[in-house]
């Protein structure tokens, strides 16, 4: 069964500043896609990035990144000159063929 | 395009009661998915159905039960609640290629229902 966990509970980032959340999951495929989500207070889950298995480059959207370490099972996500408005919960999910969801991670930014 | 909808938003419901959610898939998508989340957790997966069958379900008891319409849009019925049943549930829409891994063109996810059980 595959499984997705984040550690961290919380972290905070000063605005302006670069903070970076960490991921790990476990499957046995080799074909698969990774997302991070975002949830603001209101509840719905939102895009920030997709990661395609078989793809080497790291992701890139805008102020958000991955760092994706395929035999690492590692992906975690860094953000840019963090804003006020990146204050969220944010989930790592992996698919195959279904949504597996981490905890989730609080995020909150310091003015 | 329209996105996804959810409705009711918030619902307050009995213990042993029964409980509709009803949720709208984005234009063009052919699956939802059904996601129940725990305050403070990350979504858990209860079921998914494609052309109006099911095709993949989680660790739920067979009171959690759910259609899908020709149109794409979805219920998710819930028998004999129980207290442990408040949460959020979530519905996403996507588009399910015939083989392969999904997540191609991604999922589109509602606002949620806040179900309460007293």
């Amino acid at each position: 069964a595959q499984t997705v966990t984040q550690s961290q509970p919380e972290m905070s980032v000063q605005e302006a500043e670069t903070v970076t959340l960490s991921c790990t999951y476990d499957t046995s495929e080799s074909d698969y896609y990774l997302f991070w989500y975002k949830q603001p207070p209101s509840r719905q889950m939102i895009l920030v990035i997709r990661q395609e298995a078989y793809k080497q480059q790291n992701a890139t959207e805008n102020r958000f990144s991955v760092n994706f370490q395929k035999a690492a099972k590692s992906f975690s996500l860094k953000i840019s000159d963090s804003q006020l408005g990146d204050a969220a919960m944010y989930f790592c999910a992996y698919i195959r063929s279904k949504l597996t969801f981490g905890k989730g991670i609080t995020l909150s930014v310091r003015p | 395009e329209t996105g996804v909808t959810q409705s009711p938003t918030h619902l307050i419901k009995t213990r042993g009661q029964q409980v509709t959610l009803r949720c709208s898939s984005q234009s063009g998508h052919n699956t939802v998915s059904w996601y129940q989340q725990a305050l403070g957790q990350g979504p858990q997966f209860i079921f998914q159905y494609y052309r109006e069958e099911e095709n993949g379900r989680g660790n739920f008891p067979p009171r959690f039960s759910g259609l899908q319409f020709p149109n794409y849009s979805s219920e998710l019925n819930v028998n004999a609640l129980e207290l442990d049943d408040s949460a959020l549930y979530l519905c996403a829409s996507s588009f399910l290629r015939d083989r392969g891994p999904t997540g191609d063109y991604g999922y589109t996810f509602g606002s949620g229902t806040r179900l309460t059980v007293v």
